[in-house]
């Protein structure tokens, strides 16, 4: 079974601090999708990045950054230079290889406080 | 595109009454999903359909909840009778499924969310 474990509950920074949101996961497939989304105070959710289990490469998009590590099966988000706009719900999910269905993290509630 | 499109974004029914929800997913995307958000059970998969066909409703909480899909560009999920139970935001995403060209699996885009309330 597929399972996605966002051990902090809650974060708060003070702005412009770096902010590491953490997830780790579990899946016995060799080929999955791993994805964070945003739920601002508002309520949508927003996609934020998709990666695939074969690419390992970390990825950045300006004050976010990415770090997979399937050794360790962690997918880890950091926000560089915090912002009260980053304040929000961060989601990381799983998806397998077929149907796209994605499987949720609980969540990390990120307060940042100008 | 307008994005995924949810109605109601509110919706405040009593015990008993049917509910409906709808959602018209993004125009080309072959797969659609709804998801319920609770404080106790956080994000979970309901059910989803790839080109209207439904393939997995192993999340239908029980026989109170339907989902149809009759056409690709609309899908509603009803509730009937409704309970206090089932008060939650629920969520309508759509997703292109494969990337062309290299099979890849795309990501679900989300509605703006029906936040449903039953007294």
């Amino acid at each position: 079974a597929q399972k996605v474990t966002q051990a902090q509950t809650e974060i708060s920074v003070v702005e412009k601090e770096d902010v590491t949101l953490d997830c780790v996961y579990e899946t016995r497939d060799t080929t999955y999708y791993l994805f964070w989304y945003k739920q601002p105070p508002s309520g949508e959710l927003v996609f934020l990045i998709r990666r695939n289990s074969f690419d390992e490469q970390n990825e950045i998009s300006g004050r976010y950054s990415w770090n997979f590590q399937k050794s360790t099966s962690s997918f880890n988000f950091t926000i560089t230079a915090s912002q009260v706009v980053d304040s929000a719900v961060y989601f990381c999910a799983l998806s397998e290889a077929w149907g796209n269905k994605l499987v949720f993290g609980a969540g990390t509630i990120l307060r940042v406080k100008s | 595109d307008a994005g995924v499109i949810q109605s109601p974004r509110h919706e405040v029914t009593e015990m008993g009454q049917e509910v409906t929800l709808r959602c018209k997913p993004i125009s080309g995307h072959d797969y659609l999903f709804w998801y319920r958000q609770t404080m106790m059970r956080g994000l979970e998969l309901l059910i989803y359909f790839n080109n209207n066909v439904p393939i997995d409703d192993s999340g239908m909480p029980e026989d109170r909840f339907s989902a149809k899909m009759p056409n690709a560009s609309f899908s509603t999920l009803k509730i009937q009778p409704s309970e206090p139970r089932d008060s939650a935001v629920y969520f309508c995403a759509s997703s292109l499924g494969h990337q062309p060209g290299t099979g890849l699996n795309t990501e679900a885009f989300f509605g703006q969310g029906t936040r449903l309330t039953v007294v």
